[in-house]
């Protein structure tokens, strides 16, 4: 399967844990971004690369987040110090052009306890 | 106001009915639209991608836009319970530019 993975799928953890995403582009797409989603509402944007370069990231990221894609290929999202308002399904999508062309990974869904 | 609107439902419809799912949208500026398919506990796939005004077809599927009234509309035919899931529209004034998401309709399709 050469689709858009992430890992882990599930995560429980604790309030003030930190936690760590992964996402495996299609190889050939350049773009990667990350969202998040909740429930009943539509994907909220966090923060996109181009190769390594992060070129944008959402201003209502709280500092606590931060995402690397180092050498171009994969990414991982870390989340520091957890809250319960995290909880959320984190998307990773990967984009050969335009922003709306979007691959989806299944998500991995983080929940805070 | 969000700037993009869509009808959470849920839309429940009889197996091979014609479903019709919309969007209203406030900024003039978007002139890319798409509508992205979104099963329980899975990532959105993308269905349809328009540029600017007028209808494109993909099997069963119809994307319409309606620049000056702001508003998209996807039409399914002869819907399957396959075809039960979430329908998110999304829309960019330029193809670089972020996605303005809906936060999507639950359809349902009764066998």
């Amino acid at each position: 399967d050469t689709g858009v993975s992430q890992n882990p799928r599930h995560k429980i953890t604790k309030r003030g844990q930190n936690v760590t995403f992964r996402c495996d582009p299609i190889s050939e797409h350049n773009r990667l971004y990350w969202y998040r989603q909740t429930l009943g509402q539509g994907p909220e944007f966090l923060t996109y690369f181009q190769n390594e370069a992060q070129l944008e990231k959402s201003r209502l990221l709280s500092d606590r987040f931060s995402a690397e894609r180092p050498k171009g290929s994969f990414s991982t999202l870390e989340i520091q110090r957890t809250e319960q308002g995290d909880s959320a399904m984190y998307l990773c999508a990967s984009s050969p052009g335009g922003a709306g062309e979007l691959f989806f990974g299944e998500g991995s869904r983080l929940t805070v306890l | 106001q969000k700037e993009v609107e869509q009808d959470p439902g849920p839309l429940s419809v009889p197996e091979g009915a014609i479903v019709s799912l919309n969007c209203t949208y406030s900024n003039s500026a978007f002139q890319y639209f798409m509508w992205y398919r979104q099963y329980s506990r899975k990532g959105p796939e993308l269905l349809m991608y328009t540029y600017s005004s007028g209808n494109k077809e993909d099997g069963r599927f119809t994307a319409q836009v309606d620049k000056s009234s702001k508003y998209i509309s996807l039409f399914i035919r002869d819907s399957q319970p396959s075809d039960s899931a979430t329908y998110l529209c999304a829309m960019s004034a330029r193809r670089d530019y972020q996605l303005i998401w809906g936060a999507g309709t639950k359809l349902i399709i009764k066998p």
